[in-house]
């Protein structure tokens, strides 16, 4: 069973929609990293949260750690956010850096 | 300031053959990590180097194997490939006993065995 489950798998959206993703993680999880992967691969870090809330612009991020659970929120959505969201649970007791990995949400954003 | 950067970015190898990937990581960074994602899965851990030995490895086969280099970059080497292997590798890159930290991650490795 993997640590770290996300949902929704697929997700599509009308521009200018608010969107929210799911990440759910198990115990020995100490912190959580909410990734961007464009076609072709290349991974982008967008957040990470070991309590409370962040944001960067459109982009919000949220954890509860006692119901370890976390919530990535995409405002006022466009097609360019359209990428694959990942979120990765970081392993407590000084792994460094050893990621689980969600199998990642595919957001399309419709013009 | 180079990101992480991996070379080849695509590569083709027929089953059998061995292949050898590399990574070098940011600048300031002394830790390489090397996962494997398969088409619509998330990425998965194989293993991770500091002080050019390794330190972490996830459930991967012997086949898969690694080195890391004075200078922190490393070398991801699997031998006997199956069809199977086919997959993005991605090297991260940390600095060791900084957890909790942004995650550096390079552009990846689409390594395709036919």
């Amino acid at each position: 069973k993997n640590e770290v489950e996300q949902s929704p798998q697929n997700l599509t959206a009308q521009e200018g929609e608010f969107i929210t993703i799911n990440c759910s993680y198990s115990v020995g999880i100490s912190a959580l990293h909410w990734l961007q992967q464009h076609p072709g691969g290349g991974i982008v870090s967008l957040f990470m949260l070991s309590s409370g809330k962040k944001k960067h612009g459109r982009l919000i991020a949220t954890i509860n750690i006692q119901e370890k659970h976390s919530s990535l929120h995409i405002t006022a959505s466009h097609p360019r956010d359209s990428a694959v969201y990942i979120c990765a649970g970081e392993n407590s007791g000084g792994s460094n850096y050893k990621l689980t990995f969600g199998k990642g949400t595919l957001l399309t954003v419709n013009p | 300031d180079a990101g992480v950067t991996q070379s080849p970015t695509h590569l083709i190898k027929t089953r059998g053959q061995q292949v050898t990937l590399r990574c070098s990581p940011k600048s300031g960074h002394d830790t390489v990590s090397w996962y494997q994602q398969a088409l619509g899965q998330g990425p998965q851990f194989i293993f991770q180097y500091y002080e050019e030995e390794e330190r972490q490895r996830g459930n991967f086969p012997d086949r898969f194997s690694g080195h890391q280099f004075p200078n922190y970059s490393s070398e991801l080497n699997v031998n006997a490939l199956w069809l199977g292997d086919s997959a993005l590798y991605l090297c991260a890159s940390s600095l060791w006993g900084e957890s909790s930290t942004e995650a550096f991650f390079g552009q990846g490795t689409r390594l395709t065995v036919v």
